[in-house]
């Protein structure tokens, strides 16, 4: 069975302060995706990697696919409160890339 | 262009009820998603389907919960007889066309079982 595991699970960090979350997956797959979920609000799609060693940033935060370690990070610099949010990664499913399968999230808490 | 639109986007019902949620992709879409997120969990696959058919409903239960998505209109999840675990935040996304292709979604309907 494809599972994806995130951690930390929760995150509480200073503004300015650099941290990176880890997601981990337990199949072949060649493409991640990062999404961002604020308090009863919809996902939102923040980074498509779609090879090995792929690499994308985006204002503060920079995502990073490594297919052979089955591992994708998701870099904060210099956190602001506006992070603040739950962050997923999501893999396409294991025999048919019909379902994408999530990991448990990372709720992110930027103190001022 | 209009996103994924879901209606309502909160539902309270009481046990023994019907659910009825609608989903209406993104112009152009003819893939639907379906998925469930149990309160502080990620999102758990229900159900995918193009027009008029279901092509993989292996994370959906076997009893109570339908799925359909027609020629005509939105895509519609059904819980029948629903009970107090029902109770979640049921996302629709949609593709322009299925395999691993990104998808987006919808803002959500909040099932409240009382």
């Amino acid at each position: 069975e494809l599972k994806v595991e995130q951690n930390p699970l929760f995150l509480s960090m200073q503004e300015g302060k650099n941290y990176t979350i880890y997601c981990n997956y337990s199949t072949t797959s060649d493409r991640l995706y990062w999404y961002r979920q604020d308090p009863g609000k919809s996902l939102e799609s923040l980074f498509v990697l779609l090879s090995n060693g792929a690499v994308k940033q985006e204002g503060r935060l920079m995502a990073s696919l490594d297919t052979k370690a089955r591992l994708s990070t998701l870099h904060i610099t210099a956190a602001v409160h506006d992070l603040s949010a739950t962050y997923f990664c999501a893999v396409p499913g294991l025999y048919n890339n019909n379902d994408m399968r999530f990991g448990a999230g990372t709720r992110l808490t930027v103190k001022p | 262009n209009a996103g994924v639109m879901q209606n309502p986007r909160h539902l309270v019902r009481r046990r023994g009820q019907e659910a009825r949620l609608r989903c209406s992709p993104m112009k152009g879409h003819s893939h639907v998603y379906w998925y469930r997120q149990l309160p502080e969990e990620g999102l758990k696959f229900m159900v995918y389907l193009q027009k008029e058919n279901i092509i993989d409903e292996s994370g959906m239960p076997k009893e109570r919960f339908s799925a359909e998505f027609p020629k005509e209109g939105p895509s519609i999840l059904r819980i029948q007889q629903v009970v107090r675990g029902d109770s979640a935040a049921y996302f629709c996304a949609s593709s322009p066309r299925g395999g691993d292709y990104e998808q987006y979604f919808g803002p959500g309907t909040r099932l409240t079982v009382t």
